[in-house]
């Protein structure tokens, strides 16, 4: 079975602080996808990224920086610099074959 | 490029009536998944479509049901509606099962039970 956990229910920032969200999972599978997506409150979840099992690079892109460590079962998402845009609930995810498995989402606040 | 869109935006239904969302993927998609996020019950999985067959179901009784049309549509149907069914209904498109993990969603579809 696959659980993806995310303890941080809420975060609130001020705007331009670095917002780390943190990501764990346990899976039994080898190969597996892990994902990232951003939920706004118009409620559409948006594809942020995806990160194989066997590519443990980390990430930036923009603003956004992704670290993946399989040896702690970790992958989180550090947003850089934020901005007001970025407030939403984000959800980590986990998928080892066709099927998502989603954490319960860390809702970010970020206040100008 | 069009994402995929869902309809309609809301729906109110009371007990016991049926429902019906409807759902289209992004052009080339041919996987279709449907997932259901309730209050204090976070995301789940409720179905998976493609090519027009049901791949597998999530953890829903058989009121929840489906199908995926020619054109890769697809319409989730839920019967004997219960005020527990009151959620948001994402609808996600894939490329398909060589490609099932990339999966791009919806707007959603508020149902609420009255």
């Amino acid at each position: 079975a696959q659980k993806v956990t995310q303890a941080q229910t809420e975060i609130s920032v001020v705007e331009k602080e670095d917002v780390t969200l943190d990501c764990v999972y346990e899976t039994r599978d080898t190969t597996y996808y892990l994902f990232w997506y951003k939920q706004p409150p118009s409620g559409e979840l948006v594809f942020l990224i995806r990160r194989n099992s066997f590519d443990e690079q980390n990430e930036i892109s923009g603003r956004y920086s992704w670290n993946f460590q399989k040896s702690t079962s970790s992958f989180n998402f550090t947003i850089t610099a934020s901005q007001v845009v970025d407030s939403a609930v984000y959800f980590c995810a986990l998928s080892p074959d066709y099927k998502l498995s989603f954490g319960a989402g860390t809702t970010v606040t970020v206040r100008a | 490029e069009a994402g995929v869109t869902q309809s309609p935006t809301h729906l109110i239904k009371t007990r016991g009536q049926q429902a019906t969302l409807r759902c289209s993927p992004i052009s080339g998609h041919t996987s279709v998944y449907w997932y259901q996020q309730a209050l204090g019950l976070g995301l789940q999985f409720l179905l998976w479509y493609d090519e027009g067959e049901e791949r597998n179901r999530g953890n829903f009784p058989p009121r929840f049901s489906g199908r995926q049309f020619p054109n890769y549509s697809s319409e989730l149907n839920v019967n004997a509606l219960e005020l527990e069914d009151s959620a948001l209904y994402l609808c996600a498109s894939s490329r398909g099962i060589e490609d099932a993990d990339t999966q791009y969603f919806g707007p959603g579809t508020r149902l609420t039970v009255l």
